[in-house]
């Protein structure tokens, strides 16, 4: 049984492109989470999928968009990249329980 | 304002003692708080839930405790092993909320 897998693994990018990283839930899961993690910090919630519409945000701007398809993977698009944006990109999976399994992550590095 | 703390200091201990994490939270009202393992650069891996109605969860070596009055859950690690040595997170969930809100971690050392 596969869990969550994400692609690409790495990732470098310069300041002002666009970068789409995707996301394959694990078996039998249809909620997409997507979360941020800057170095030395614990994860920060970007926003939440399901039934292939945004269902909550966290407080990030409009520049990261998501998207669900109907297989429950997903993608998640940062525009007009920043250094700032420089981070582990974490994608985890969940159905019905509270429990949120996670993929092995994108590392992201803006220059 | 919310917070989520975990102590930011290493924790050194040695093989075969018990290790133990303390959680702090101030301003939420969590329905569930879960713990995760965090190995260098990869994702974070589920251990442990406790629910805001439950004193205490365990998983063979593992033991979390739940005081919703002092705002507090810690989470042991009895026998550690070298092997142990990653960093522990804790992230809760209240039942307005879907996100799970995390911790900045704690990092164990296990020395053998």
């Amino acid at each position: 049984d596969a869990g969550v897998t994400q692609s690409p693994t790495h990732l470098i990018k310069t300041r002002g492109q666009q970068v789409t990283l995707r996301c394959s839930p694990k078996s039998g899961h249809d909620t997409v989470s997507w979360y941020q993690q800057a170095l030395g910090q614990g994860p920060q919630f970007i926003f939440q999928y399901y039934e292939e519409e945004e269902r909550q945000r966290g407080n990030f701007p409009d520049r990261f968009s998501g998207h669900q398809f109907p297989n429950y993977s997903s993608e998640l698009n940062v525009n007009a990249l920043l250094l700032g944006d420089s981070a582990l990109y974490l994608c985890a999976s969940s159905w019905v329980s509270e429990t949120q399994y996670f993929g092995p992550g994108t590392r992201l590095l803006v220059l | 304002s919310q917070k989520i703390e975990q102590n930011s200091e290493a924790l050194n201990i040695q093989e075969g003692k018990t290790a133990t994490l303390t959680c702090n939270y101030t301003n939420y009202s969590p329905a569930y708080l879960q713990w995760y393992r965090q190995d260098p650069g990869r994702g974070p891996v589920f251990l442990l839930l406790i629910r805001e109605n439950e004193k205490e969860k365990r998983k063979e070596r593992l033991k979390v405790t739940f005081d919703t009055t002092l705002k507090q859950s810690l989470f042991h690690i009895t026998a550690s092993q070298p092997a142990d040595s990653a960093t522990y997170l804790c992230a809760l969930s209240t039942d307005s909320s879907y996100k799970l809100i995390f911790g900045s971690g704690t990092r164990l050392l296990v020395r053998p």
